[in-house]
């Protein structure tokens, strides 16, 4: 079991690119998030996946996308990267939604210039 | 809004010591919380959660204490190792809210 993988594990970003983080993950689980990690701060929800087909805003959702592509994988893409999206994005699963613990993925750097 | 947070940015202790990293919460309905660890360049991993029907919940070497009278938490370490030298966040399970965290050092 590999759990959650991220790709790629790093990416620097020119403002105005495009990209898509990658995640998948081995768990037959549910549920999918994306978060980001800002320095010296926790973590803020960006998208969520209840389940295959559904996909909902979270706190930060401006920006960015999302796509459930089937039950194993979830991708977040930047359309038009700008400074601010300078973050550690990790993203997680879960057996199911809210009030079950989730397993994260080991986080992808971007820094975008 | 629901505030997740924790009382202090940074915790040192000496190795052996038992270590306690506090957190509070706003939201009166809450019902579940899990304490995620978090290693340098890692995601978090989880550690160990309680539901509100439940006061305290034992692990190794951990335990979690749940006031909900004050709505506060907090998670006990004992002998703290150079291990547990991470991140620590607490959250609750319903919507995903994660406080700032709190760093522990654990000094030799």
């Amino acid at each position: 079991n590999a759990g959650v993988t991220q790709t790629p594990k790093f990416q620097v970003l020119k403002t105005g690119q495009s990209m898509t983080l990658q995640c998948a993950q081995d768990m037959n689980h549910n549920s999918m998030y994306w978060y980001r990690q800002d320095p010296g701060m926790g973590l803020r929800l960006i998208y969520y996946s209840a389940s295959e087909g559904t996909t909902d805003k979270g706190e930060v959702p401006n920006g960015y996308n999302v796509s459930r592509l089937n039950k194993r994988e979830f991708s977040l893409r930047l359309e038009s990267a700008a400074p601010s999206q300078t973050s550690v994005y990790f993203c997680a699963s879960s057996e199911a939604g809210g009030g079950d613990t989730q397993y994260f993925g080991p986080g992808t750097r971007l820094t975008v210039l | 809004g629901e505030n997740v947070g924790l009382h202090l940015p940074t915790l040192s202790v000496q190795e052996g010591d038992n270590s306690i990293i506090n957190c509070a919460y706003s939201n009166s309905a809450s019902d579940y919380f899990i304490w995620y660890k978090q290693e340098s360049g890692k995601g978090p991993q989880f550690i160990i959660d309680i539901r509100s029907n439940m006061d305290k919940r034992q692990g190794q070497r951990v335990t979690v204490l749940l006031n909900k009278t004050v709505k506060h938490l907090s998670l006990q370490i004992a002998a703290t190792q150079p291990g547990d030298s991470a991140v620590y966040f607490c959250a609750r399970g319903q919507n995903f809210v994660f406080g700032p965290g709190t760093r522990l050092s654990v000094l030799p």
